[in-house]
């Protein structure tokens, strides 16, 4: 059973443009997410988290959204560049445990 | 943050063999996990290692075939026991620096393991 799920396994948007990666989750205990950007060859490298008391969080050019009711959070990279090319895969966790939950990772292709 | 090494970062092995990857971290951590990344897949967690105390283990994972050893607080190896092709995978190191969940972890670059 899959408890997050990332339905998109790749996404390609032009440079300068905003880049929406979403995320889905089964789970109700889960108060802590996060998003993770992969290069290939390297381990995964932190982007953004949110706390389940919030419904946005933003750094620089990346925002996180949650919707608790629809069990739904997504990664919007505005503006997006080359650079953001990239396998990004959302994660989750219960309150108090160390154990992270990933979704299978979208693959972002930004077109320059 | 911190700086995770992983070695090896790749290799090629024959089945019924073992291989112990090592993971070294820039900074004294209470808690190291190992994930496993098979082809396609997602990041699964195959077991949290405290120093001073035996792994704990995911459904799926036992220790015959990834003992763990955690001999410090910056030091841990996982062995990949007695390989078939389906062990062929990427594992990663990953340690929480403040201990107490909730917070992001950090990753080592990973070691793509190939059985042949």
């Amino acid at each position: 059973d899959q408890q997050v799920k990332q339905n998109s396994p790749s996404l390609s948007v032009q440079e300068g443009r905003i880049s929406i990666l979403n995320c889905d989750y089964t789970n109700s205990m889960f108060d802590y997410f996060l998003w993770y950007k992969k290069y290939p060859a390297e381990g995964p490298t932190f982007l953004i988290s949110i706390s389940s008391i919030k419904d946005k969080n933003e750094d620089g050019r990346f925002t996180v959204f949650l919707n608790k009711s629809a069990k739904h959070l997504s990664l919007h990279i505005v503006p997006s560049q080359p650079g953001d090319s990239a396998v990004y895969f959302c994660a989750a966790s219960e309150a108090g445990t160390y154990k992270y939950i990933f979704g299978t990772g979208t693959r972002l292709k930004v077109l320059a | 943050s911190a700086v995770i090494s992983q070695k090896p970062s790749r290799d090629i092995c024959q089945r019924g063999t073992s291989l112990t990857i090592q993971c070294q971290v820039d900074s004294q951590v209470t808690m190291m996990f190992w994930y496993r990344q098979q082809p396609g897949q997602s990041l699964t967690l195959i077991a949290t290692a405290n120093q001073g105390s035996e792994a704990t283990y995911e459904s799926g994972f036992v220790i015959d075939k990834f003992p763990i050893s955690r001999p410090n607080l910056t030091f841990s190896t996982l062995t990949v026991s007695n390989m078939s092709p389906e062990d062929s995978s990427i594992y990663l190191c990953s340690v929480d620096l403040k201990g107490f969940g909730n917070t992001e972890a950090f990753f080592g670059q990973g070691t793509r393991l190939t059985v042949v």
